[in-house]
């Protein structure tokens, strides 16, 4: 069985300090790890993927993650917050399963950008 | 990367009524998903719909309730039945490609 664990559902940052989300993740497979972001009132945006090449990912908006099988997480982060960055975030894990794959979100993390 | 369109985009609805929520693809695609997302939570998958068989549904979701149809391969139905205010979300088409997922732009269901 697979499943996602975000460990923080909110997550406050003042603008130009770093961002860390964090995420967990276990899976009887190798998994494809994701994480997506949505706005407020928004549909979901793919900000990177993990899919067993380089283990640090990088994606869009200054974000990347790096995913640690010894530890099995796959925490995002980003040098430096911008206010636009404000937005719920998602840790996504995926399994091949039987010929398909079957995909299971994160509770998400809430992020807030402070001037 | 796959273009999915969904219709509606939102609606409003009165208990007891069925709504029908249609997905299209650009492309054929094997695996279609049907999820919600409740307000303020997080996407729970509701079914996997594959071409030529029967919905396969996640625990805590029934075909009675959510029926869906998977007529080809880049088209697919799921249909909120008997709703009530607690069927009120967001109801997000998705295909799989690669490993990889994409979404639709969702439909806002609102029940009164």
């Amino acid at each position: 069985a697979q499943s996602v664990t975000q460990l923080d559902s909110h997550v406050s940052v003042s603008e130009g300090t770093p961002v860390l989300l964090r995420c967990n993740y276990s899976s009887s497979y190798s998994p494809s790890l994701f994480w997506y972001v949505q706005h407020p009132n928004k549909g979901l945006q793919l900000l990177l993927k993990y899919t067993s090449a380089a283990t640090l990912v990088k994606g869009i908006n200054g974000f990347e993650a790096e995913f640690k099988k010894s530890e099995t997480s796959f925490h995002l982060t980003k040098p430096s917050a911008h206010m636009s960055d404000a937005a719920e975030y998602f840790c996504v894990v995926s399994d091949g399963v039987g010929g398909g794959f079957k995909t299971i979100f994160g509770a998400g993390t809430r992020l807030f950008v402070k001037a | 990367s796959a273009v999915i369109s969904q219709k509606p985009s939102r609606d409003i609805c009165q208990r007891g009524t069925s709504l029908t929520i249609q997905c299209q693809v650009d492309s054929q695609v094997t695996m279609m998903f049907w999820y919600r997302q409740q307000p303020g939570q997080s996407l729970t998958l509701i079914a996997t719909a594959n071409q030529g068989s029967e919905a396969t549904y996640e625990s805590g979701f029934v075909i009675d309730k959510f029926p869906i149809s998977r007529p080809n391969l880049t088209f697919s139905t799921l249909t909120v039945s008997n709703m009530s205010p607690e069927d009120s979300s967001i109801y997000l088409c998705s295909v799989g490609r690669e490993a990889e997922q994409f979404f639709g732009p969702g439909t806002r269901l609102t029940v009164l």
